[in-house]
């Protein structure tokens, strides 16, 4: 079965630029999951879709970062205005299951904010 | 948010059985316990997953003790291949909120 895809794999903006990230998870895994991870550190969930509801975001900085998943299938995550901070690699992933069940991993998209 | 954590790095020789274990001390209750292992500029690979005591497949063993408070990944025979950052993935308790563990570096050398 083809993978989880993302694009772009890689993305150079300059701070208070916007960008847009986008997911194609495994076709019929109901659960939807972007994470942020730092450079050196575990991914941090961003936000969790189960089919296109939002279960969990509380760790989304709603301020800039937001995400929809319309039909229950692709996500596309957005941030506008990026900050420095958000220099990371987003991953995405997708699961059969909801929880810490076995969840497949996207390439990711290397962001760099400068 | 409770912490998961993790041996920072670990070495090892071709061969040899590692065991890498991961504290969290706060796990949701009905939740399972699931190891992954990532390599540089690729996301997490799945490795193993477990709720309770033992669990084996093909390529490692999981072992949870009944207060599911830690969990070990023992890999048998390492080899070069198997250098990468391993992580463990629990739902916290309360909150059922998905936490990644800190990361394990394992070095694997001939």
């Amino acid at each position: 079965e083809a993978g989880v895809a993302q694009s772009p794999r890689y993305k150079i903006i300059e701070k208070r630029q916007s960008v847009a990230f986008w997911c194609n998870p495994i076709s019929g895994h109901a659960t939807l999951y972007w994470y942020q991870q730092i450079l050196g550190q575990g991914p941090k969930l961003l936000i969790q879709f189960q089919n296109n509801g939002v279960v969990d975001d509380s760790q989304l900085p709603k301020d800039r970062f937001s995400a929809e998943r319309l039909k229950g299938v692709d996500s596309t995550l957005k941030i506008q205005p990026a900050k420095l901070e958000d220099s990371a690699v987003y991953l995405c992933a997708s699961s059969r299951v909801a929880g810490a069940y076995e969840q497949y991993f996207g390439p990711g998209t290397r962001l760099t904010v400068t | 948010l409770a912490k998961t954590t993790q041996p920072i790095s670990m070495d090892s020789y071709e061969g040899q059985e590692v065991n890498i274990t991961c504290s969290h001390n706060n796990i949701a209750t009905n939740d399972y316990i699931t190891w992954y292992q990532q390599f540089p500029s690729q996301g997490p690979r799945f490795i193993i997953q477990g709720y309770k005591t033992k669990v084996t497949n093909e390529v490692a063993s999981l072992f949870i003790p009944a207060d599911r408070k830690s969990s070990t990944l023992s890999l048998p025979r390492v080899s070069l291949s198997d250098t990468a950052v391993y992580y463990c993935l629990v739902g916290e308790g309360w909150t059922d909120k998905l936490i990644f563990g800190t990361g394990t570096r394992l070095q694997v050398f001939p």
